[in-house]
């Protein structure tokens, strides 16, 4: 079955630490996002990449970093630098304009 | 002004209710609009796309006005597994010619028995 597929769903990390959130995909989709939703909010852009080797800061990058080697992977990166990093982390991807993006079952990151 | 807006409820209907979400986006060179839903603790689920000349799925309805860049769903008959949050998602391409997905902070619904 296509789809998408994050791991780990629920993830616990110490302060200081950097932490690798997984994203893959077998839709053979081009594009693919990273978004943060904090309770009561809406889903805001962290990284987005369109094609392999090439990707784009979002509205809330920084701390974060992603890397595009391949076309099904999208992995997110959590760094000390992020200061409140606690949330639900939402990967996506997505084919043409029209069709809107479809979501992985996020992961949800707790600094302990 | 906020890209997209949306009222945040919640919305609390009785079954078998008509109820209306409303939202507004602010940029003119939107090009696809959406609904999603999503569930207490769970993942955005595409609901519908929204088309100028409007479009209707079962008991859902989606209606887009480029003029005044407002969208509407309407649910006819609410089910109790209507329950959860409706988000309106605006999407546009970025100067560099990227597409990107924009979405409201949601309406929450609650279907009371």
């Amino acid at each position: 079955d296509g789809g998408i597929t994050q791991s780990p769903k629920y993830l616990f990390r110490k302060e200081g630490q950097n932490v690798t959130l997984s994203c893959e995909q077998n839709l053979n989709h081009d594009a693919m996002y990273w978004y943060r939703q904090d309770p009561g909010q809406g889903l805001r852009l962290i990284y987005y990449s369109q094609i392999v080797n090439d990707f784009q800061k979002g509205d809330i990058a920084e701390g974060y970093s992603v890397s595009r080697e391949k076309k099904e992977s999208f992995p997110l990166t959590v760094t000390s630098a992020q200061k409140n990093p606690t949330a639900f982390y939402l990967c996506a991807s997505s084919i043409e304009r029209e069709n809107g993006a479809f979501f992985g079952q996020g992961t949800r990151l707790t600094v302990v | 002004r906020k890209e997209v807006e949306q009222d945040p409820g919640p919305f609390n209907v009785p079954e078998g209710a008509t109820v209306a979400f409303n939202c507004t986006y602010s940029n003119s060179a939107s090009q696809s609009f959406f609904w999603y839903r999503q569930d207490c603790r769970k993942e955005p689920k595409l609901l519908m796309s929204v088309y100028s000349s409007g479009n209707e799925d079962g008991r859902f309805t989606a209606q887009l006005n480029r003029a005044s860049q407002y969208i509407s769903l309407l649910i006819r008959d609410s089910k109790l597994s209507d329950s959860a949050t409706y988000l309106c998602v605006v999407a546009s391409y970025s100067g560099a010619g990227s597409y990107q997905l924009t979405f409201g902070k949601g309406t929450k619904l609650s279907v009371i028995p």
